[in-house]
Formats: C-alpha cells, structure tokens, sequence
C-alpha cells in the first residue's frame, strides 16, 4: 500500500534560518503529492502541491518539487518567521482504489524570534 | 466561497448523550469526507462521501452515524461516544472523488469534540 514518512519532529528554528522538512513516499502508481499546515487550533490548509514529475508547488515562500528518482517531495522555505510555526504534514493521493489522502505523521515547525 | 463551514467549534458531551456535527460547503464538490484527529496525529479517515452516497466506511463503530441529506451538507450524529472519542473531528470536501488526486481537498477548521 501507499505510504509516506517525514523527518521526525519537533523542529525548532530562529526566525529567518532556512527550513527543510523531508518527506519521501511509496505508491504503486504516480500520485500527486501534497504538503498541508494545520496552524494551532486549526484545521488542515492545502499549503501547496505537485501532480508530477518534477513539478515544483510554491505557495507562501514554501517549495517542494516532486522528485520520482529519490520518491520524495522535501519541503522549503528561505527565511522562516515566527507566523509559520505550525504542523506540516506531507500527503499523496493516487487514482483508482488509492484516491484517499495518505498522511505523513506530522512535522511541528516552532520559529523562534 | 471557497470554505467549509463547521459547526459547534466546541463539543463537551456525556456518554449517554445524543448531538450532531454539521458541515457545509457551497464550492459544488461533490465529494464530502469526516476525519478524526488525535493530538499530535494525522487525520485518520473515517467516512467518504461520493455524490451523496457513502462510499467508504472505515470501520468506524456504529456509535458514529453519517448523514449527506444534500450535496452542500455533511452531517455526523453522534450517540453513547466514550472518553476516548474525544478528538478534533475536521470535515473535508473535493471537486469529485474519482479526481481527488490532483486537487486535494479543502478542510474544515474541525469540530474539537470532548467526552465526558
């Protein structure tokens, strides 16, 4: 079955360092991947996403590019602020039987000032 | 409108108790789905939506009802829950299910139910 794993947590930056969180994955096929934050309190936004191949989502000074040869869809962010403190969950969905979003566990991002 | 409406925000309910979450969207999807979520846990599917009809059921007790009456609403009755159904419940709804893999789905901000 499908599958995602994320670089285990928490993760605690000063405001303005660079931000990598990994993701990798297992499909069968090719699913589209996605990245979502869920800010405290809150619930799940779509943050940003990519349906292919070396396809780059960028949204809020986030990327990820989706890279088939390492199965993995690393995200990223220059310059962090304290407003981005939140969790980022990695998440892949696939057509046919795998339409459901699979889910990494989790990745709490705290920005320190 | 590009949202999906939850409602309580808050839930405090006893075990012999019977209420219900509500969930609105009016972006036309036509795909509904509940989640649950643990503290510090991804959202674990629990009900799948597909034009109405209940397309999956992840074997969730049956102290859990879901109810679609309309293609904006999501209903979730809930009946004799137990302490550790207490969770954040998020609703979430997607252009078509069969085309989930290339859009995602847009959530709610959840209901954050707790069983007393």
């Amino acid at each position: 079955g499908n599958s995602v794993t994320q670089m285990e947590g928490p993760v605690t930056l000063s405001e303005e360092a660079f931000l990598t969180i990994n993701c990798t994955y297992t499909a069968t096929g090719y699913p589209s991947l996605f990245w979502y934050v869920q800010y405290p309190g809150e619930g799940l936004q779509l943050l940003l996403k990519a349906t292919k191949a070396d396809d780059k989502g960028s949204n809020k000074g986030f990327e990820a590019t989706y890279r088939k040869e390492t199965t993995s869809f690393h995200l990223e962010k220059g310059s962090v602020q304290v407003s981005d403190s939140a969790v980022y969950f990695c998440a892949l969905s696939e057509g046919g039987s795998a339409r459901q979003l699979t889910f990494g566990s989790g990745t709490q991002l705290t920005v320190l000032p | 409108d590009t949202e999906v409406t939850q409602t309580p925000k808050h839930l405090v309910m006893g075990m012999t108790n019977k209420k219900s979450l509500k969930c609105e969207q009016h972006m036309g999807h036509r795909a509904m789905y509940w989640y649950k979520q643990k503290a510090k846990k991804p959202p674990e599917l629990m009900f799948v939506y597909s034009y109405e009809k209940l397309s999956i059921n992840e074997s969730v007790p049956s102290r859990f009802s879901p109810e679609c009456p309309n293609s904006s609403l999501l209903n979730l009755h809930l009946h004799a829950l137990q302490p550790e159904d207490s969770a954040l419940y998020l609703c979430a709804s997607s252009q078509d299910y069969a085309r989930t893999f290339g859009y995602g789905y847009t959530f709610g901000s959840g209901t954050r139910l707790t069983v007393v």
